[in-house]
């Protein structure tokens, strides 16, 4: 079984701020990550994942994530928010194996102000 | 949306009236998912497909039915809504050769009244 917590359900900060949403799973096997964002109304977009390789992640819009064993962590940081970043955001996780089901975190909201 | 469609977009019931969400792929994937998403609780999975006439349950199937009826096709049925079926259901279609990737429809609105 897997789970993933996300810290925070509001995250606010100022534009060219940093911004860091953080995550941490549980997982009994190697896992998948992921990261999503979701603008007001819309669907769900992938912004990054992890798989296997590479710990330190980059995905769009500037976004990068560090998968962190060790801590269990899966940190979602961008170096300067704009105000497009505005948006809730969502950590997942999949365990390894057929129809590997995502378990979502309850999201993010992050505020970009001026 | 990753060729990923959902209908209808928006849909008001009235309790007890009885309805169906289709979701439709153009990728040739295997796995499809039901998600629900509510405030302050995430996606939550309902019913997923790993395979054309498969279906099992997820995390939240009451009140749901399913049915896989092709490769392309998922459907998700309501037999008798109820106000806590209020909510945004999303379809998801999972593809295997981008490490376990999934990618979402748009999404669709239910309202019970």
């Amino acid at each position: 079984a897997q789970s993933v917590t996300q810290l925070g359900s509001h995250v606010s900060v100022s534009e060219g701020a940093l911004v860091l949403l953080r995550c941490n799973y549980s997982s009994s096997v190697p896992p998948y990550l992921f990261w999503y964002v979701q603008y007001p109304n819309q669907g769900l977009q992938l912004l990054l994942k992890y798989t296997t390789g590479a710990t330190l992640v980059k995905g769009i819009n500037g976004f990068e994530a560090e998968f962190k064993k060790s801590e269990t962590s899966f940190h979602l940081t961008k170096p300067s928010a704009h105000m497009s970043d505005a948006a809730e955001y969502f950590c997942a996780v999949s365990i390894t194996g057929t129809a590997s089901k995502l378990t979502f975190g309850t999201g993010t909201r992050l505020q970009v102000t001026l | 949306n990753a060729g990923v469609t959902q209908t209808p977009k928006f849909q008001v019931l009235k309790t007890g009236q009885s309805m169906t969400l289709q979701c439709a792929q153009d990728m040739n994937h295997n796995s499809m998912y039901w998600y629900r998403q509510d405030p302050g609780m995430g996606l939550r999975l309902i019913y997923y497909s790993a395979s054309e006439g498969t279906t099992d349950k997820g995390e939240v199937p009451n009140g749901y039915n399913v049915s896989r009826l092709n490769k392309r096709e998922f459907s998700l049925r309501l037999e008798s809504a109820a106000p806590s079926q209020t909510s945004v259901y999303f379809c998801a279609i999972q593809d295997w050769s981008s490490g376990n990737t999934i990618y979402f429809g748009e999404g669709s609105w239910l309202t019970v009244v």
